[in-house]
């Protein structure tokens, strides 16, 4: 079955910077494109980048543009958001989801369970 | 603020239908497709439309949607408990960027 599986998350300073991890399995993971999705406590969805099913095409949120960086290792089925400069408004969970009818289209068809990133002094 | 405005909030009787809006603006609804999604409490959302009124196998068709111009909108008929939820629109975006709606908290009365 399809599977998404984040990690990586947890308490960081800000200024600095974190890796998350999102391992994929359960089907042909060079096939898709894949998102980050993000959502503040108590607030709404956000989001933040796409990586295409090769690697060759990458699109950031406004918000984060500059700072993060979205990449793949489909030897490994896992895409990676390396997260720099982090602020406290960067709080949130983190989710990574496939992108499963058409190509930036935003329908993301599985998601994982999250992890939750918090920028605090 | 988000770049999609849908109601903060919507509520309705068990077995009555409820419609969810969601406006956006040429740049992303006018030409690209809608979807939507239902967050259930302490859990990853849950992708019910695609492709602005295409629903992914194992969606009750009791979940419709619908897109004109700039606007689109969720439709559930007979409501139950369980539709008690969050639900987001979201679209892509000419300007290279993926957006979503605020949210709006469905209540089942």
């Amino acid at each position: 079955q399809v599977q998404v599986v984040e990690s990586g998350g947890g308490v960081v300073q800000p200024g600095r910077s974190l890796r998350l991890s999102c391992a994929a399995s359960g089907f042909s993971f060079s096939d898709y494109g894949m998102h980050w999705v993000r959502q503040a406590p108590g607030k709404g969805l956000e989001w933040v980048a796409l990586i295409f099913f090769d690697g060759s095409i990458k699109y950031y949120g406004d918000s984060v543009k500059g700072r993060f960086t979205i990449s793949r290792d489909n030897s490994k089925n896992t895409v990676y958001l390396q997260m720099s400069s982090l602020r406290a408004d960067d709080t949130a969970v983190y989710y990574c989801a496939r992108e499963e009818y058409g190509v930036a289209s935003l329908s993301l068809d599985y998601w994982g369970q999250g992890t939750l990133v918090n920028v605090s002094s | 603020q988000s770049v999609l405005t849908q109601p903060p909030s919507a509520s309705g009787a068990p077995g009555q239908r409820v419609t969810i809006s969601c406006s956006g603006s040429s740049s992303n609804i006018g030409t690209n497709t809608v979807n939507w999604y239902q967050q259930l409490p302490g859990t990853a959302p849950k992708l019910l439309i695609y492709s602005n009124n295409q629903r992914p196998s194992g969606v009750p068709d009791r979940f419709s949607g619908s897109k004109s111009g700039t606007s689109a909108s969720l439709a559930i008929s007979g409501l139950q408990s369980e539709d008690e939820a969050d639900y987001y629109c979201a679209a892509w975006d000419d300007s290279l960027n993926g957006v979503f709606g605020g949210g709006t908290k469905l209540t089942v009365l």
